[in-house]
């Protein structure tokens, strides 16, 4: 079974630039979630789908952050414009979903997108 | 405030050892806390889940207990060896439903041959 898979695993830009994150998840999981984790800290969740509706996005800035998936399958994660304290890991992780009980919520990361804002 | 905690600290332990984390949270009232581990570079990878009705949990080398009066999780790792050094992560879901994840900031092991 294929992974979660991101991209592109690292990016360098300048601050009040834009940029975009890609994922796609494993096949047939409904929850996706986008994360960032700052270094030396848990991942902290950004936005949160069930198919392609937003379940959770109370912690996205949403003046600079929006994030879409299509199709209820990959999602896109983009900044725009980006701060220095965006520096962080970006992950994507997938899970069966609610309607598979609790082990629904077992979750799946790819390997994440390393973002550094210069 | 709600919180998750795990000791800041890297554990340092030689092989062969039993390493033991630990998680304790405040203001929450999980249904099931569940453990991952994440190496340099690498995204969390799920290790074991346990529910709020099941005391002890094991897995091969992995024991995790969880503790809903005094709000902790135990994780335990034994015969350590240096393969086990890694960040391990706790995470629970804070609304007691499905979901949605919670993350502690992780406690970095460090198994010494």
């Amino acid at each position: 079974e294929a992974g979660v898979a991101q991209s592109p695993r690292y990016k360098i830009i300048e601050k009040r630039q834009s940029v975009a994150f890609w994922c796609n998840p494993i096949s047939g999981h409904a929850t996706l979630y986008w994360y960032q984790q700052i270094l030396g800290q848990g991942p902290k969740l950004l936005i949160q789908f069930q198919n392609n509706g937003v379940v959770d996005d109370s912690q996205l800035p949403k003046d600079r952050f929006s994030a879409e998936r299509l199709k209820g399958v990959d999602s896109t994660l983009k900044i725009q414009p980006a701060k220095l304290e965006d520096s962080a890991v970006y992950l994507c992780a997938s899970s069966l979903g609610e309607t598979s009980g609790v082990l629904g919520n077992i979750q799946y990361f790819g390997a994440g997108t390393r973002l550094s804002v210069l | 405030s709600q919180k998750i905690e795990q000791n800041s600290e890297a554990l340092n332990i030689q092989e062969g050892k039993t390493a033991t984390l630990t998680c304790n949270y405040t203001n929450y009232s999980p249904a099931y806390l569940q453990w991952y581990r994440q190496d340099p570079g690498r995204g969390p990878v799920f290790l074991l889940l346990i529910r709020e009705n099941e005391k002890e949990k094991r897995k091969e080398r992995l024991k995790v207990t969880f503790d809903t009066t005094l709000k902790q999780s135990l994780f335990h790792i034994t015969a350590s060896q240096p393969a086990d050094s890694a960040t391990y992560l706790c995470a629970l879901d804070p609304s007691g439903g499905y979901n949605k994840l919670i993350f502690g900031a992780g406690t970095r092991l460090a198994v010494h041959p």
